[in-house]
């Protein structure tokens, strides 16, 4: 079975603070993207990557920045944390051709006081 | 674009009734269509997917009909169990678009005894 992990699991950050939320797949899948998820709103598509070393916005890009340094690593990250960036936050692999399925990692919790 | 509408948010059942939820979509192309389920603490997983060779996707009791004359893809089983309260969500994706999935809002299901 595919494999996310990401890391850490659940943080508590100060508003203006910067935030580093991890990703590691070890599904061999070319492409990686992050949600976040909030009550009444389902899962929204913030980044997305189909290739090491390049990233692309989703549907909710601001505030957020990624990186894919490598085919297992997608990290997310927040310059100046916000109120508004509370929420749960999932990572998800997928391969480049035929089932078209997503495996999604275990989720981060980040709260912004 | 391309968007999917879960017009429930909350359904309640009693154990042995039959589930119905909701979904339509809107796309430009034709789309895959697919169900994610995901437990309280859990990560979101696949249920089922439009395309499985003209076969009717079936999953763990459900099942689903991609109907495109309606723009439908409602999500059914004839006896709900008491392990099926989750979250469900339906999304799709177009061809040539890195796997991008766009979610609806989701369905949270409770069934009781």
């Amino acid at each position: 079975e595919a494999a996310v992990t990401q890391s850490p699991r659940s943080k508590v950050a100060v508003t203006g603070g910067k935030v580093t939320l991890s990703c590691h797949q070890t599904n061999n899948h070319d492409y990686m993207y992050w949600y976040r998820q909030d009550t009444g709103h389902g899962l929204r598509l913030i980044h997305y990557s189909y290739v090491a070393d390049s990233t692309e916005k989703g549907d909710i890009p601001d505030g957020y920045k990624a990186s894919r340094p490598s085919q297992e690593n997608f990290s997310l990250i927040l310059e100046l944390a916000s109120l508004s960036q509370t929420a749960v936050y999932f990572c998800a692999s997928s391969e480049n051709w035929g089932a078209y399925e997503q495996y999604f990692g275990p989720g981060t919790r980040l709260t912004v006081l | 674009g391309d968007s999917v509408t879960q017009t429930e948010g909350l359904v309640t059942l009693t154990e042995g009734l039959p589930v119905m939820l909701n979904c339509t979509y809107q796309s430009t192309y034709s789309p895959f269509l697919f169900w994610y389920v995901q437990h309280l603490n859990e990560a979101p997983k696949l249920l089922l997917k439009s395309f499985t060779d003209n076969k009717r996707p079936e999953h763990q009791g459900f099942h689903a009909t991609l109907h495109k004359s309606s723009s439908s893809f409602h999500l059914q089983k004839s006896s709900a169990q008491l392990s099926d309260s989750a979250l469900y969500y339906c999304a799709l994706t177009v061809m040539s678009n890195y796997n991008v999935l766009y979610f609806g809002s989701g369905t949270k299901l409770t069934v009781e005894p």
